[in-house]
């Protein structure tokens, strides 16, 4: 099956630093991937859809300028956790689609911890 | 919209129980439906999914049938183990739209005591 990776798999920073989580598609390319956050004991809320060679699509609520997005190649997209605070810490997760479905291959998340 | 709605956990069972967790979901169209499980620290791994009405999901002894006239894709298995302890999301996606996003429900937490 198709295998999507996420690098760091955690990340403790200082408040007010930028921290940058890599997803790549190791074996298939995605046009588009997907950003979610998951908050402990809750479900994953969609961020945005990273789509390759344009701009991301951001779900209402979220800030695009904290949460920068880059879809730099058909199998890799960036979020960069801006200026971050304590309450951006969370469990960020990744998606790509793939095959005739669309079925999505999520990625192994990385926690990140803001001090 | 579309939305998922799944049995609110926690579940707690002891070994070998009987599992149903139940999910409902209203959509338009003919969507794809999943079950995602969630293992203590981990991602999101697929365990089952069908694709049209009737079809029956199936890995590592969970079911799950597609009914369209109750809108439903409950997760069973026969006897749970320890190592079934993790958080199971049920989810939909629509395959006819074009629409990639992922629905999902709000995930159930089961716990397995031996």
């Amino acid at each position: 099956g198709a295998v999507v990776s996420q690098h760091p798999s955690w990340v403790i920073c200082k408040s007010g630093t930028s921290v940058k989580i890599e997803c790549r598609s190791l074996d298939f390319q995605a046009t588009t991937m997907f950003w979610y956050r998951q908050f402990p004991k809750q479900s994953l809320m969609l961020m945005a859809t990273s789509n390759e060679g344009s701009k991301a699509t951001y779900e209402q609520g979220v800030e695009k300028d904290k949460f920068l997005i880059n879809h730099a190649s058909l199998t890799l997209s960036t979020l960069t956790v801006t200026s971050a605070h304590p309450e951006d810490s969370s469990f960020y997760i990744c998606s790509a689609p793939a095959g005739m479905i669309n079925e999505q291959f999520f990625g192994p998340g990385t926690r990140l911890t803001v001090l | 919209g579309d939305s998922v709605t799944q049995m609110e956990g926690p579940v707690t069972l002891s070994e070998e129980a009987f599992l149903t967790i139940n999910c409902t979901y209203t959509a338009t169209g003919y969507p794809s439906l999943f079950w995602y499980v969630q293992y203590p620290g981990e991602g999101l791994q697929l365990l089952l999914k069908a694709t049209k009405a009737d079809d029956k999901g199936s890995n590592k002894g969970f079911e799950a049938t597609y009914r369209k006239e109750t809108t439903s894709f409950h997760l069973e298995k026969g006897s749970v183990q320890v190592s079934d302890s993790a958080v199971y999301f049920c989810a939909l996606i629509q395959t006819n739209f074009g629409n990639e996003k992922l629905t999902f429900g709000t995930g159930t937490r089961l716990t397995i005591i031996p």
